[in-house]
């Protein structure tokens, strides 16, 4: 079956613009995850959701971030104003639920010039 | 706050070696611990997930091990070969969603 994709693959845009990233996990799971991949830092926890429950926002940097999951399937991670310190791959990943394997999707790098 | 480490940073092998990548975290509470690979421009590839009641998983030439109470994971690549050259990260699954190790950059020279 299909795999978690990510739209779109690569993204420049200015300081101070807002940009969105998406995400559409796998069928079926009810998890979905964004991390963000820097250089030098390592993955780290963006933002969580499960099935139908309030989101854990407890990884976003912050209030220039947010996330939607729409339907409990496709989710949109917003980031605003964007500044050169936001340049990164976001990682995008799904689960059947919390605490099972996470599948991750391609990604989309963030290059804020 | 969990933190996981992962030595070596970087492992360069002749082709045909058995290795073993390192991955220890501070805090044993978890759920499970994952080992992905990641190629270079591309996304994360899991390779196992053990559970927290577990001490191994297999899957071909890789066998993964948890020793939760010593905060230790190892992963063992037999029979090492070119296509295995990666960039090798662990993860623990606990409360929060995964943490991850900075992970190891494996050559494998033919």
């Amino acid at each position: 079956g299909a795999g978690v994709s990510q739209s779109p693959s690569n993204k420049v845009t200015e300081k101070g613009k807002d940009v969105e990233l998406r995400c559409d996990p796998i069928s079926g799971h009810t998890a979905l995850y964004w991390y963000r991949q820097s250089l030098g830092q390592g993955l780290e926890f963006l933002i969580y959701f499960q099935g139908n429950s309030a989101p854990d926002k407890s990884g976003l940097p912050s209030d220039r971030f947010s996330a939607e999951r729409t339907g409990g399937s496709v989710s949109t991670l917003t980031i605003q104003r964007t500044q050169q310190e936001d340049s990164a791959v976001y990682l995008c990943a799904s689960s059947f639920a919390t605490q099972y394997e996470q599948y991750f999707g391609p990604g989309t790098r963030l290059t804020v010039t | 706050k969990q933190e996981v480490t992962q030595i070596p940073a970087a492992l360069s092998v002749p082709e045909g070696e058995n290795l073993v990548l390192n991955c220890s975290f501070t805090d044993s509470a978890i759920y499970n611990l994952q080992w992905f690979r990641q190629d270079p421009g591309k996304g994360l590839t899991s390779l196992l997930l053990i559970q927290s009641s577990q001490r191994e998983q297999t899957s071909g030439r890789l066998n993964a091990s948890l020793d939760k109470s010593s905060g230790r994971s190892t992963l063992y690549i037999a029979a090492s070969q070119p296509g295995d050259s990666a960039t090798y990260l662990c993860a623990v699954g606990g409360n929060t969603p995964l943490v991850f190790g900075k992970g190891t950059r494996l050559s494998v020279i033919a």
